[in-house]
């Protein structure tokens, strides 16, 4: 069963364009909320995180935000660019303890 | 001078079969875990060790042993591989109390493929 529900499954972008990837979860005890870039042949790595009593981070062109209340949080990437073209994992988690992933976001930036 | 590597990177085996994936890390964290990432991207965590013990064992067929000779190595030992056992399997690590800093540093990978 997934914990986190992630939204779209995949899109696609032009350069300089916006994109956003949307995730929802149930489980009112996460507390850290993270984002993981998957580059293909690569494992994940660590993007940009948020824990639940801050409802926005800017990190370069990447802003998580995060609504408490919906039991959403998102991410932007602004000004889009092709080296971002990768897929997009959201994941939760209670205390720092045992990460549960979104089913991933394929984003294509076209140049 | 890689952080989390795993071996080996590919691996083709026929059904039935027992192979093994080994993992090390040389950042000195605390924590390893195996995650499997399926066809579709999914990634579903199957165990979790702290400092040599186990703190996570997922609902995964007893098929899947992991052994941690010590806190730097964490290996996947997978007895009669079934088709479906094929996927990307991901080692991982991290440190305790920095994991919202600094997160999970993931293996590369290793995809095995059962045939």
């Amino acid at each position: 069963q997934q914990q986190v529900k992630q939204s779209p499954q995949s899109l696609i972008v032009q350069k300089g364009g916006i994109s956003i990837i949307n995730c929802a979860y149930e489980n009112t005890a996460f507390d850290y909320f993270p984002w993981y870039q998957q580059f293909p042949g690569k494992g994940p790595a660590l993007l940009i995180a948020i824990r639940p009593d801050v409802s926005e981070k800017k990190e370069g062109r990447f802003t998580i935000s995060f609504n408490k209340s919906a039991k959403q949080f998102s991410l932007h990437i602004m000004d889009s660019q092709p080296g971002d073209s990768a897929t997009y994992f959201c994941a939760a988690s209670i205390s720092d303890y045992k990460l549960s992933f979104g089913a991933g976001t394929t984003v294509t930036v076209r140049a | 001078d890689t952080a989390v590597s795993q071996t080996p990177k590919y691996l083709v085996t026929q059904m039935g079969n027992d192979k093994s994936i080994k993992c090390e890390q040389n950042l000195g964290h605390d924590t390893m875990y195996w995650y499997k990432q399926d066809s579709k991207k999914f990634l579903k965590i199957m165990f979790s060790y702290n400092n040599k013990e186990l703190i996570i064992n997922e609902t995964v067929p007893n098929r899947f042993s992991p052994k941690s000779p010590d806190k730097a190595h964490l290996n996947l030992h997978i007895n009669s591989l079934e088709l479906g056992d094929s996927a990307v399997y991901f080692c991982a690590s991290s440190q305790d109390g920095l994991l919202p800093r600094y997160g999970y540093t993931f293996g590369s990978g290793t995809r095995l493929t059962v045939v």
